[in-house]
């Protein structure tokens, strides 16, 4: 079955160190890849997504994610984080059907 | 443009009681879909609509939920009787959709109904 992990699920950072948050998948097809944030107290938002090309795609706020097919991975990056991307972090895969799975998704505090 | 609609915000009920959610996606938008979100989990879907039709309700709990999209517009979910593990955040979305009914669109989130069965 369709799965989605996220390695980490609290992360806490200091303004400007560097962010990698972990997704891998389980699915061997084409599959639609998103990151979607949820900062305190709003809803659900999309950072980016990627459906095919570049396999390397760049979001809104400096954030950019990774398709690695061969690890079936989709790692959310940002060099260089703020006080502001306090917030949790879904990753979410689209593979081939209706359905979007998300992952348990990752809480990421940074700290001013 | 204004984004989805979701009432009411909270809602707090016995078990065995009933309840329902409304949304109303954003205008024009085909697919609605409604997910559940049990605190420190990620959103599940429970069904996802392609206008008025239901494309995808495999993970709903159909003995006791119900949802409905008559005029594919807006929907209602409805939980009759409610458990104590129905207490989640219920996330209306929606999106343009597409021919196939995939995904490959962005999908706007609603605040979400915050509901607690005691």
């Amino acid at each position: 079955a369709q799965s989605v992990s996220q390695h980490n699920h609290h992360v806490i950072l200091s303004e400007a160190a560097s962010l990698e948050l972990g997704c891998n998948y389980s699915y061997g097809g084409t599959v639609n890849l998103f990151w979607y944030v949820q900062y305190p107290g709003q809803h659900l938002q999309l950072l980016l997504k990627y459906f095919s090309g570049d396999p390397l795609v760049k979001g809104i706020k400096g954030f950019e994610a990774e398709f690695i097919k061969s690890k079936f991975s989709f790692n959310l990056r940002k060099p260089s984080v703020q006080w502001s991307d306090t917030a949790e972090y879904f990753c979410a895969v689209n593979a081939g059907g209706f359905k979007t799975i998300f992952g348990a998704g990752t809480r990421l505090f940074v700290k001013a | 443009e204004a984004g989805v609609a979701q009432s009411p915000r909270y809602k707090i009920i016995e078990k065995r009681q009933s309840v329902a959610f409304w949304c109303n996606p954003i205008s024009g938008h085909a697919t609605l879909y409604w997910y559940q979100q049990i605190l420190g989990q990620g959103p599940k879907l429970l069904i996802q609509f392609q206008n008025n039709g239901v494309v995808d309700d495999s993970q709903l709990p159909k003995d006791r939920f119900s949802a409905e999209r008559l005029k594919g517009v807006d929907s209602t979910l409805k939980i009759q009787p409610a458990k104590l593990e129905d207490s989640a955040v219920y996330l209306c979305a929606s999106s343009q959709g597409s021919r196939t009914g995939r995904m490959n669109t962005e999908a706007f989130f609603g605040q979400g109904t915050r509901l607690t069965v005691v």
